[in-house]
């Protein structure tokens, strides 16, 4: 399976921390995205990195990707409370996404 | 800005009914996508529809599933005669090409089956 699996399975920080979570995928991919679920509701896409790329910036996230260790980062810089959410890895398989369990995120004020 | 939608939010049968789960994909899209998610596990792919036909689907997408797309802007999946298992939370999902590009997700419908 390609699917990814997110580290650790959930971190909880204080607003303004930077919080980081891992993904790790075993074949190779074209791209992996990353996408946020609050509690209950539907997932949003948060970013996309291609296979061919190391790193990408949106906002107070940034995403690396390292294909020969076949891994993933996700970095959210300057956390506020309402980043609290689950964050999913997920890999492309033909058309198919295959989404890691996630890590699920906890912001205090 | 554009987003898939879906109805309806929740939706209760009783085990052995049919139920149609449907969704409106961002109108530009020509790919469309159906996952699951039980309570407490991770999202599943179930399958992905182009040019009127399914592109792909999962081992889950059995002959109790099937998809349409009966005019130029629903989509719909049809579960034929659900089992307590089918309850989950179905999501839509929509893409421009190319495959396995950005795809965007529909808040869900959550299936009750008693």
């Amino acid at each position: 399976s390609q699917q990814g699996e997110e580290d650790p399975q959930a971190l909880s920080i204080q607003e303004g921390e930077n919080a980081t979570m891992n993904c790790s995928y075993k074949t190779s991919i074209n791209n992996l995205q990353w996408y946020r679920q609050n509690s209950g509701r539907g997932l949003v896409h948060l970013i996309l990195i291609r296979s061919n790329e190391r790193e990408k910036h949106s906002g107070r996230l940034r995403v690396t990707l390292d294909t020969s260790k076949k891994s993933s980062s996700l970095l959210i810089t300057a956390s506020r409370a309402a980043d609290t959410a689950s964050y999913f890895c997920a890999t492309a398989s033909g058309y198919a996404l295959n989404f890691g369990k996630g890590t699920s995120l906890l912001v205090t004020p | 800005e554009p987003e898939v939608t879906q109805t309806p939010s929740h939706q209760v049968t009783q085990m052995g009914q049919e139920v149609i789960l449907r969704c409106v994909p961002i109108s530009n899209h020509l790919y469309f996508y159906w996952y699951r998610q039980i309570l407490g596990q991770k999202v599943e792919f179930l399958v992905s529809f182009y040019n009127n036909e399914i592109s792909e689907k999962s081992e889950i997408f059995d002959d109790q599933f099937s998809v349409e797309r009966p005019d130029g802007s629903n989509f719909t999946l049809k579960i034929r005669s659900t089992k307590l298992e089918d309850s989950a939370m179905y999501f839509c999902a929509s893409s421009e090409p190319p495959f396995g590009d950005t795809q965007y997700f529909g808040p869900g419908t959550r299936l009750t089956v008693l």
